[in-house]
């Protein structure tokens, strides 16, 4: 069975630029979570959808959004991008909301390059 | 204070070492655990998921959860080289919708 899937692996944009990220759930689950990972550092939550509906967003600026699709696939946007939010941005899916015996499955993540 | 914290090491064993990973976390309502393995520039990768106290084994990894002292501990036994990455702890949101992660111990086996 295939994994979570992202697009693009890497991206480098300039700053005031937006950026598209995709991700592509496991079969089967509907929740998809995002999360941001600075070098050197451990992932920190931005948004969770579950069938289509945010379910948690993280402490993040407006400027980051997200909407997940009927076929439970995802998009995470940034706008105006600043040189810190050059990071690895994680997609992870799982197959209910949270909670019990749904740990977050990862994607190998989208490197995004502010420059 | 950071919900989930950990020693960020760096930790360099030699082959066939018992490994010990830490983390503590700062909220008693949570009640599951994860520990991931992240290999260079690419995603975590599930090693365990424990639910409240006790120990869970899977081959060479043992999880264990003391929620007495809000501690959680990955066990590796006999370390290989392919066991060289940065290892993740996390605990689910008492909330329910979010993980909160330590900030990854890098272990590096030497054959």
């Amino acid at each position: 069975d295939a994994g979570v899937t992202q697009s693009p692996t890497h991206l480098i944009k300039t700053r005031g630029q937006h950026v598209t990220l995709r991700c592509s759930p496991i079969s089967g689950h509907k929740s998809v979570s995002w999360y941001q990972q600075v070098l050197g550092q451990g992932p920190q939550f931005i948004f969770q959808y579950y069938e289509k509906e945010e379910r948690g967003r993280g402490n993040f600026p407006d400027r980051f959004s997200a909407r997940q699709f009927p076929n439970y696939s995802s998009e995470l946007n940034v706008n105006a991008l600043l040189l810190g939010d050059s990071a690895l941005y994680l997609c992870a899916s799982s197959s209910l909301t949270g909670g019990s015996n749904s740990p977050l499955h990862f994607g190998n993540g989208t490197r995004l390059t502010v420059t | 204070q950071k919900e989930v914290e950990q020693d960020p090491g760096p930790l360099s064993v030699p082959e066939g070492a018992i490994v010990s990973l830490n983390c503590t976390y700062s909220n008693s309502a949570f009640q599951y655990f994860m520990w991931y393995r992240q290999y260079s520039r690419k995603g975590p990768e599930l090693l365990m998921y424990t639910y409240s106290s006790g120990n869970k084994e899977d081959g060479r990894f043992t999880a264990q959860v003391d929620k007495s002292s809000k501690y959680i501990s990955l066990f590796i036994r006999d370390s290989q080289p392919s066991d060289s990455a940065t290892y993740l702890c996390a605990s689910l949101s008492d909330t329910g919708n979010q993980f909160y992660f330590g900030t990854g111990t890098s272990l590096t086996v030497i054959p």
